[in-house]
């Protein structure tokens, strides 16, 4: 069977320097965007989120951005620890779209010591 | 209790076999969701509900999946007639309130891996 999708797209960073995941949503009504983070054999851990209304919002080591134009986000991790290794995925909602939310494919990061 | 349970965490099964896997939210909580993820990808959207209604059923992808909360707590996914492709590991999610009212926040369980043999 096709195996789209077996390949994450992989970042490597070496531990104290800064991370930087993108990700193209789809849908320019999309209203609402988080970013979670899955380790190995856990389910999605809330990392950020952040409303259309706004292009930046910073957390503890964690700043995600959104630029509604070109419909890409992006999560900056600051000082990358070997604790951050694990896929991140950006999730979207759609505006008057209900409860979903929608996954993208994810970004599997590495921190190399 | 503190997080979302999910049982089993495991689950073997043969094709044509009828699986039944089980959700338990945080207290409280009374937006549900399901969530089913393949290897490689990200969570795909099931069901959702908000107290014991299953407000959203859109992504159920066939007839042969089912869920239900009757009291409003505990939910289960009912899978009939199994099929290889239904494997990958399936995602519960709660939140206080559903998505659509607010920036909310899914807590999700560590999800039951099925396997259709």
């Amino acid at each position: 069977g096709e195996s789209v999708g077996l390949h994450l797209p992989t970042l490597s960073v070496q531990e104290g320097d800064n991370s930087i995941i993108n990700c193209a949503y789809s849908n320019s009504a999309s209203d609402y965007f988080i970013w979670y983070k899955q380790e190995s054999g856990k389910g999605p851990q809330f990392i950020i989120d952040i409303r259309s209304n706004m292009d930046k919002r910073q957390g503890q080591r964690v700043t995600v951005l959104l630029n509604k134009t070109v419909k890409h986000l992006s999560l900056q991790i600051a000082a990358t620890q070997p604790g951050d290794s694990a896929v991140y995925f950006c999730a979207e909602r759609a505006a008057g779209g209900g409860n979903k939310l929608t996954f993208g494919t994810g970004t599997q990061l590495k921190v190399e010591l | 209790g503190a997080g979302v349970s999910q049982t089993p965490s495991n689950k073997v099964t043969e094709k044509g076999k009828y699986v039944e896997l089980r959700c338990d939210p945080i207290s409280g909580h009374t937006a549900l969701y399901w969530y089913r993820q393949s290897l490689g990808q990200g969570p795909e959207f099931l069901i959702y509900f908000q107290g014991t209604g299953a407000a959203d059923d859109s992504g159920l992808p066939n007839d042969r999946f089912f869920a239900v909360r009757p009291e409003g707590s505990v939910s289960t996914l009912k899978i009939q007639r199994t099929e290889r492709g239904d494997s990958a590991v399936y995602l519960c999610a709660s939140s206080p309130r559903s998505v659509s009212s607010g920036a909310n926040v899914l807590t999700f369980g560590a999800g039951s891996r099925l396997t259709v043999l």
